[in-house]
């Protein structure tokens, strides 16, 4: 199937613990992304890779490193996870932002739970 | 910030009537605007997106309007199914290439169809 793909769907860590979650996609796009989404169901962008270029980069802590091996993958790292890390990590991809006709394609979600 | 909200947060509706779901806006400079779908469990899925040259775009059972004037936004659902039960975002952004495709959403409205 065509799709964005992220793993874990779920994780459950420690507090201070680092992780990472992975992202595909094979719809053949130029760019992607990484979105939080808290509690409240408010989504906010973390990060933009434009063919393995950072061209977004909203004031999300250091401690959030992504890393993107190629145009396909971009995987979100996480160093020394705190309580407030809690929420579903959601990739995206699209094709060219300048192009009118590229919404966004979300992945299911990572629900990430820090204990 | 500039913000994206909506006015009703939980909407209930008959199956079969047709959904109004709202959004105001505030970034005047936004010229593109989109509504997502977003079921229990899943990622937002892409419904209907509209440029601000525009008043009116109509998709399958689907209709959004945007008035610029007052910087709001609505989806109009025809014929609402069991189906359609979920939270909907809008979400504003930038065709400018600086921009990438930063999307900012809003809150969301949980729809919830009543059989």
């Amino acid at each position: 199937d065509t799709a964005v793909s992220q793993t874990p769907k779920y994780l459950v860590t420690q507090m201070g613990n680092d992780k990472s979650i992975k992202c595909e996609q094979n719809l053949g796009h130029d760019t992607m992304y990484w979105y939080k989404q808290d509690s409240k169901k408010f989504l906010k962008i973390m990060f933009s890779y434009n063919n393995k270029e950072l061209i977004i980069n909203e004031t999300v802590p250091n401690r959030f490193s992504p890393k993107s091996p190629d145009k396909a993958h971009l995987n979100l790292h996480i160093n020394s996870l705190e309580l407030g890390d809690s929420a579903v990590y959601f990739c995206a991809s699209s094709q060219d932002p300048r192009n009118y006709n590229s919404p966004l394609h979300f992945g299911n979600g990572t629900r990430l739970t820090v204990t | 910030g500039e913000s994206v909200g909506l006015h009703l947060p939980t909407l209930s509706v008959q199956e079969g009537d047709n959904s109004i779901i709202n959004c105001a806006y505030s970034n005047s400079a936004s010229d593109y605007f989109i509504w997502y779908k977003q079921e229990s469990g899943k990622g937002p899925q892409f419904i209907i997106d509209i440029r601000s040259n525009m008043d009116k775009r109509q998709g399958q059972r689907v209709t959004v309007l945007l008035n610029k004037t007052v910087k709001h936004l609505s989806l109009q659902i025809a014929a609402t199914q069991p189906g359609d039960s979920a939270v909907y975002f809008c979400a504003e952004g930038s065709l400018f290439k600086a921009a990438g495709n930063k999307l900012t959403f809003g809150g969301g409205t949980r729809v919830l169809v009543k059989p």
